[in-house]
């Protein structure tokens, strides 16, 4: 089955400066990348999702690369604001399969 | 429009005990999963269900059932609780296949002593 691997565990940013987390899979198969954000005592949430057929998605200060070849993709946040502290997953799926793995998860803490 | 509910938010049981974790979504969601979330672990499926009357195994299954007997409602139960199912549960739905996206409930916080 789909190995997701997730790095950093922790990540602490100054306001303003820009933070990458980095998720690498193991299924060549795998064609639909999503990341979800956690705030505490909540659910995830989805911020963004990649599908194979493009290298890179943005949505204002959050964008995703893909790279099929190495399997790995990453999240890119710019100008980091307190309200982006929170724990993010990685996640890939084969369309078409009914599952989603999941990475295990960045905590991002934004400095003031 | 509430999304995903899920019933109970906290729950304390003793080894051995058993009980049942209630999940209900109002958005006419086809599929619908359970997911323990455990530090370090991220979130690990452990069943799931592609419509009404159909469950299937996940990823961590033992020690858990589940019943889809309606469409808006995903029960997880435990028959005899153990301290390894100390975890937060979340619930999750989405539309079809694609799995985009998955509207998550709110979790359980379990604590088995």
């Amino acid at each position: 089955g789909e190995n997701v691997e997730q790095h950093p565990s922790t990540l602490s940013v100054q306001e303003g400066d820009s933070a990458v987390i980095k998720c690498t899979y193991s299924d060549s198969a795998s064609n639909y990348f999503p990341w979800y954000k956690q705030e505490l005592g909540k659910g995830p949430q989805l911020i963004i999702d990649i599908r194979s057929n493009v290298g890179e998605k943005k949505d204002q200060r959050i964008a995703v690369t893909l790279n099929k070849t190495a399997k790995h993709f990453s999240l890119h946040i710019t100008e980091t604001q307190p309200e982006d502290s929170a724990v993010y997953f990685c996640a890939a799926s084969n369309l078409g399969n009914e599952k989603l793995t999941f990475g295990t998860g960045t905590r991002l803490t934004i400095i003031p | 429009n509430a999304g995903v509910t899920q019933t109970p938010k906290f729950r304390v049981l003793k080894t051995g005990q058993s009980m049942t974790l209630l999940c209900a979504q109002d958005m006419n969601h086809e599929y619908m999963y359970w997911y323990r979330q455990d530090p370090g672990m991220g979130l690990r499926l452990i069943h799931y269900s592609v419509g009404e009357g159909t469950t299937a195994k996940g990823e961590v299954p033992d020690g858990y059932n589940v019943s889809r007997l309606k469409k808006q409602n995903f029960l997880l139960g435990l028959e005899s609780a153990a301290p390894s199912q100390t975890s937060v549960y979340f619930c999750a739905s989405g539309w079809d296949r694609d799995n985009s996206p998955l509207h998550f409930g709110n979790g359980t916080r379990l604590t088995v002593t």
